[in-house]
């Protein structure tokens, strides 16, 4: 039972536009949800988090959304840039111990 | 560099044969995770350490797998009599209490 959906496999984005990474969980036992990067040959990189009493959170052209009643978050990056092609994992943190459970990612193309 | 080092960063070995990673986290980081990936899934939680002390071990972790961290620092991963489905990519990330994980560039195990 997948816990954590990603239901993109892959997006491709013009260069400047916005995109829009969904990802849905299944479980309301999560304190914080977050986001990895990361790029071939290296291991994932924390991007962004929003803890569970919010709904968005934003660090420059990052930004979070948390529809807790949907069980639904997304990530917005505006404006996309070519470095930011890579594979972006959405992922959920158990409560009582940090346990962090992954997505299947979505890999995200900017196009030039 | 004071991020998460992993060695070694690849592994090849014949089907049968034992294998030990090694993780050193980041200095004073008191949780130390061992994920495995394998192609076209997102990291799959295998164990914890909060310092010395194992915590918690997935259903993923046969009794062919052995992780420990002696002293709180470093920790160690034992794969003995390798398999088929082994091989992957192993991941080593390590945090502070509450804080996001921060993950290594992962050792890549090829089972021949």
């Amino acid at each position: 039972d997948q816990q954590v959906k990603q239901n993109s496999p892959s997006l491709s984005v013009q260069e400047g536009r916005i995109s829009i990474l969904n990802c849905d969980y299944t479980n309301s036992m999560f304190d914080y949800f977050l986001w990895y990067k990361k790029y071939p040959a290296e291991g994932p990189t924390f991007l962004i988090s929003i803890s569970s009493i919010k709904d968005k959170n934003e660090d420059g052209r990052f930004t979070v959304f948390l529809n807790k009643s949907a069980k639904h978050l997304s990530l917005h990056i505006v404006p996309s840039q070519p470095g930011d092609s890579a594979v972006y994992f959405c992922a959920v943190r158990r409560v009582w111990d940090d346990k962090i459970i992954f997505g299947k990612g979505t890999r995200l193309h900017i196009l030039p | 560099d004071t991020g998460v080092s992993q060695d070694p960063r690849h592994k090849i070995t014949k089907r049968g044969q034992n294998v030990t990673f090694r993780c050193d986290p980041i200095s004073e980081h008191n949780r130390l995770y061992w994920y495995r990936q394998t192609l076209g899934q997102g990291p799959e939680f295998l164990t914890y350490f909060q310092n010395e002390a194992q915590l918690e071990k997935s259903r993923l972790l046969s009794d062919r797998f052995s992780a420990e961290r002696p002293k709180g620092s470093f920790s160690t991963l034992e794969i003995q009599r390798t398999e088929q489905g082994d091989s992957a990519m192993y991941l080593c990330a390590s945090s502070p209490d509450g804080q996001p994980q921060h993950f290594g560039d992962g050792t890549r195990l090829s089972i021949l």
